[in-house]
């Protein structure tokens, strides 16, 4: 059974800081990462997906894959109160579907 | 509006009914997913569609709970006989599926929100 383990948090950050999420899972064989967040009685909003290992940016986002640590992680700079919310980290299944984290509840403070 | 569409967003039914929820993926996805999220819990997959076939319905309990996506129209999950423990938000992605190079990102709509009584 594959897992995804993430940190529950609360993460909280000051306005303007970076904030770091963590992401690990089980499955070696995993070949497609991606990172959702969702707000408070909202649907997940896809943030980014990553495939190779390094990282991969966009905007104030930058995604990071280890595949030989089994680790991804999502690094928000520039943090702002809109991006409070929780962060669903997810790994693809072989292609037949997605295994998510708890998700990351992260507070950004003014 | 080319997103994930879902109706109703909001269903209430009382024990022992049928629960019907509707989902029509993005312009161009062939590929349907359904998500359960009970409160303050995480997403769990049940059942995976392309048109006409179940790919894998391996998170779906195999009692009660069916779904389908036909040739023509929505794809559907239908619960029946509901519990109070059905109370939850059913949301569903689509992805391209294969032809391009993300082909298995998932975009989810906006969720049905069940309420069992």
């Amino acid at each position: 059974q594959k897992e995804v383990e993430q940190n529950s948090g609360p993460l909280s950050v000051p306005e303007g800081a970076i904030a770091s999420l963590n992401c690990t899972y089980s499955d070696r064989g995993s070949q497609s990462f991606f990172w959702y967040r969702q707000y408070s009685g909202k649907s997940p909003e896809l943030i980014m997906s990553i495939y190779s290992n390094g990282d991969k940016e966009d905007g104030r986002f930058t995604a990071q894959l280890n595949k030989a640590s089994q680790y991804v992680s999502l690094l928000i700079r520039d943090s702002q109160p809109s991006d409070s919310a929780t962060y669903l980290c997810a790994v693809d299944n072989y292609g037949q579907n997605f295994v998510f984290g708890p998700g990351t509840r992260l507070s950004v403070l003014p | 509006n080319a997103g994930v569409m879902q109706n109703p967003r909001h269903l209430v039914r009382r024990r022992g009914q049928e629960a019907r929820l509707r989902c029509s993926p993005m312009k161009g996805h062939s590929h349907v997913y359904w998500y359960r999220q009970l409160p303050e819990e995480g997403l769990k997959f049940m059942v995976y569609l392309q048109k006409e076939n179940i790919i894998d319905e391996s998170g779906m309990p195999k009692e009660r709970f069916s779904a389908e996506f036909p040739k023509e129209g929505p794809s559907i999950l239908r619960i029946q006989q509901v519990v109070r423990g059905d109370s939850a938000a059913y949301f569903c992605a689509s992805s391209p599926g294969e032809g391009t190079s993300v082909y298995n990102e998932q975009f989810f709509g906006p969720g049905t929100r069940l309420t069992v009584l």
